[in-house]
């Protein structure tokens, strides 16, 4: 079935790093692919989407481009802030629209 | 402009114990779907609604009953609530459409004792 993986957390990095962290799916046909962040205490919420290949989404100085050849939706950041502290989950809609499935999501911590 | 709402916001049971937990949303969502958060396991479908008058199972269905109201209501039940259910609970919405984001309530946090 439909699937994701994404990189083991927690990732730790200094204020105005560069942020990676990836994400690799499996599924059929051509699901849209997200990003949602949870920060503390809170629900999810969207940070951006693609829904074809090459496509890329963008939102707060993130991005993340669909890559069909290599099934992945790697989520970057060129300059990392305090608040950019959170879960991050990588997910896709799959081809019936029947749901969202998530990967396991990755623990980012800013510090100054 | 409340989006999706869950209540409680906070429960704990004792083992054996029943309760049902509430969602509703004023988007005019045909689907609806209840997750369970857990360390280290990321979000996991319990059971979903494509529409009202229609449930079905996720992942996870085990010791969990749903109910689709009407199209603003889904609630997610715990006739006999056991520890390994102790997790965070989140409902969300969406269009029925492919690239349409979900929108999540703000969870509710359930611990069995």
């Amino acid at each position: 079935g439909d699937s994701v993986t994404q990189m083991e957390g927690p990732v730790t990095l200094s204020e105005e790093a560069f942020l990676t962290i990836n994400c690799t799916y499996t599924a059929t046909g051509y699901p849209s692919l997200f990003w949602y962040v949870q920060y503390p205490g809170e629900g999810l919420q969207l940070l951006l989407k693609a829904t074809k290949a090459d496509d890329k989404g963008s939102n707060k100085g993130f991005e993340a481009t669909y890559r069909k050849e290599t099934t992945s939706f790697h989520l970057e950041k060129g300059s990392v802030q305090v608040s950019d502290s959170a879960v991050y989950f990588c997910a896709l809609f799959n081809q019936a629209g029947t749901a969202l499935i998530f990967g396991k999501g990755t623990t980012l911590s800013v510090s100054s | 402009n409340a989006g999706v709402t869950q209540t409680p916001k906070f429960q704990v049971l004792k083992t054996g114990q029943s309760m049902t937990l509430q969602c509703a949303q004023d988007m005019n969502h045909n689907s609806m779907y209840w997750y369970r958060q857990d360390p280290g396991m990321g979000l996991r479908l319990i059971y979903y609604s494509a529409s009202e008058g229609t449930t079905d199972k996720g992942e996870v269905p085990n010791g969990y009953n749903v109910s689709r109201l009407n199209k603003r209501e889904f609630s997610l039940r715990l006739e006999s609530a056991a520890p390994s259910q102790t997790s965070v609970y989140f409902c969300a919405s969406s269009r029925r459409r492919q690239g349409l984001e979900a929108f999540f309530g703000q969870g509710t946090r359930l611990t069995v004792v």
